[in-house]
């Protein structure tokens, strides 16, 4: 049981390219959700999903997009990554929509460097 | 959205008890309290929930105010490896897309320090 994974763990990037994060659990959870961490800060919700199929907007979503096409895996999409874009992105998953105070599982992270 | 608010850092002396503070005097009344923490160089780990009772588990003890208005999370003998950021997050039930789900807002967090 791996719990929550990300690929990559570390990228660089220069202004304009685009790129995919990678997130996958093997726990049956029916949620998902992609964060952000600046130096500092707390993290930040960017998308998330309540199933497979489904996707939505968090605080922060402009620049990135998402998918959902299988149940274990959720994936974060930058289009044109712009320096505003440096950050360490966190995936993670849960049971129920936490109504009754259920738990998030986080993944361990993915270092972007935008150039 | 219902805020906290916690110390920026603490410090703690290894195998003593810490008490840590968080506000919330805006909470819901079905707000649950969640607590994490986050490791250097890790994602975020659960810790504890609570809703109106003090609860305990294996890694901690969270103490809430009768009013709800606070709470505490209480960890019994600390250890080096306890050093962390900790965050006090209440739910934020979020009604878009045509179904319900409750977000996680986390803010700054308190970073405990621990002194062998």
């Amino acid at each position: 049981n791996a719990g929550v994974t990300q690929t990559p763990k570390f990228r660089v990037l220069k202004t304009g390219q685009s790129m995919t994060l990678l997130c996958a659990q093997d726990m049956n959870h029916e949620y998902m959700y992609w964060y952000r961490q600046d130096p500092g800060m707390g993290l930040r919700l960017i998308h998330y999903s309540v199933g497979e199929g489904t996707t939505a907007k968090g605080e922060v979503p402009d620049g990135y997009n998402v998918s959902r096409l299988k149940k274990q895996n959720f994936l974060l999409g930058l289009e044109s990554a712009a320096p505003s874009q440096t950050s360490v992105y966190f995936c993670a998953s849960s049971y129920s929509d936490l109504t009754s105070g259920e738990t998030q599982y986080f993944g361990p992270g993915t270092r972007l460097l935008v150039l | 959205d219902a805020k906290t608010t916690q110390p920026n850092s603490m410090e703690s002396n290894e195998e003593e008890p810490v008490h840590l503070p968080c506000n919330h005097s805006t909470i819901s009344g079905t707000d649950y309290i969640h607590w994490y923490r986050q490791l250097p160089s890790q994602g975020p780990e659960y810790v504890i929930h609570g809703l109106t009772s003090n609860v305990n588990n294996r890694m901690a003890s969270l103490a809430i105010a009768e009013d709800r208005k606070s709470s505490t999370l209480i960890l019994h003998r600390a250890t080096l490896r306890d050093a962390a950021v900790y965050y006090c997050i209440l739910r934020a039930v979020n009604m878009n897309y045509g179904g319900a789900t409750n977000k996680l807002i986390f803010g700054t967090g308190t970073l405990l320090a621990v002194q062998p």
